[in-house]
């Protein structure tokens, strides 16, 4: 799997949109970019997940540049339980192992 | 619907005791995996199952090992238990190739 290079972290306000960067420059084109969150003492949570296009689920928007070496998460409108730990991954395959590396530690402010 | 599920919630062993873990997949998926997550680490992979047999394993020694039963639920087993096993182990399910991993929310192990 491509080695994926996040900020170790950021805050932001809360109500306001939260944009996690993610680096995955030996990306490979079979390889999808997923993002966990996972909120203190709990297990990850799946958030969203692409390929070229850029995609929008209820938790989140997700874009992918042109040359895939690079995508940013966006929380439109972050909340106190958004706090967590964002992990960006690269996989070729939904159910395939899953190689996290340290994540970005996002604290939400009021 | 539930979620995956996972117990015990916390243990504490001693070292060189042996453990045994338990997960519940969600409901229809049939791919347990499990991953090994130390304080402040992302989660790493240990192994998964499906068909009840072993399909990919991460850099684990032996001692780690698992099973799946036919109802799809699973154990991981560790044996001869030294203080770095000391973690969150979690347990996720999907359904083969076509959904995005659920997590448990793991069992806390603390070997003393």
């Amino acid at each position: 799997d491509a080695k994926t290079t996040q900020p170790p972290s950021m805050d932001c306000a809360e109500g306001r949109a939260a944009n996690l960067p993610c680096n995955h420059s030996t990306i490979s084109g079979n390889e999808y970019v997923y993002w966990y969150r996972q909120i203190h003492s709990q297990g990850p949570q799946y958030i969203i997940h692409g390929l070229k296009n850029n995609e929008t689920n209820e938790m989140a928007s997700l874009i992918i540049t042109e040359d895939r070496k690079s995508s940013t998460l966006i929380l439109p409108h972050a909340t106190l339980r958004d706090t967590a730990v964002y992990y960006c991954i690269a996989n070729k395959a939904a159910g395939n192992k899953l190689t996290f590396g340290g994540g970005t530690r996002v604290l939400v402010k009021p | 619907d539930a979620g995956v599920t996972q117990s015990p919630t916390h243990l504490i062993k001693t070292r060189g005791q042996q453990v045994t873990l338990r997960c519940s997949p969600k409901s229809g998926h049939d791919t347990v995996s499990w991953y090994q997550q130390a304080l402040g680490q992302g989660p790493q992979f240990i192994f998964q199952y499906y068909e009840e047999e072993e399909r990919q394993r991460g850099n684990f020694p032996d001692r780690f090992s698992g099973h799946q039963f036919p109802n799809y639920s699973s154990e991981l087993n560790v044996n001869a238990l030294l203080l770095g096993d000391s973690a969150l182990y979690l347990c996720a399910s999907s359904d083969r190739g076509a959904s995005p991993l659920h997590f448990g929310n793991g069992t806390r192990l603390t070997v003393t």
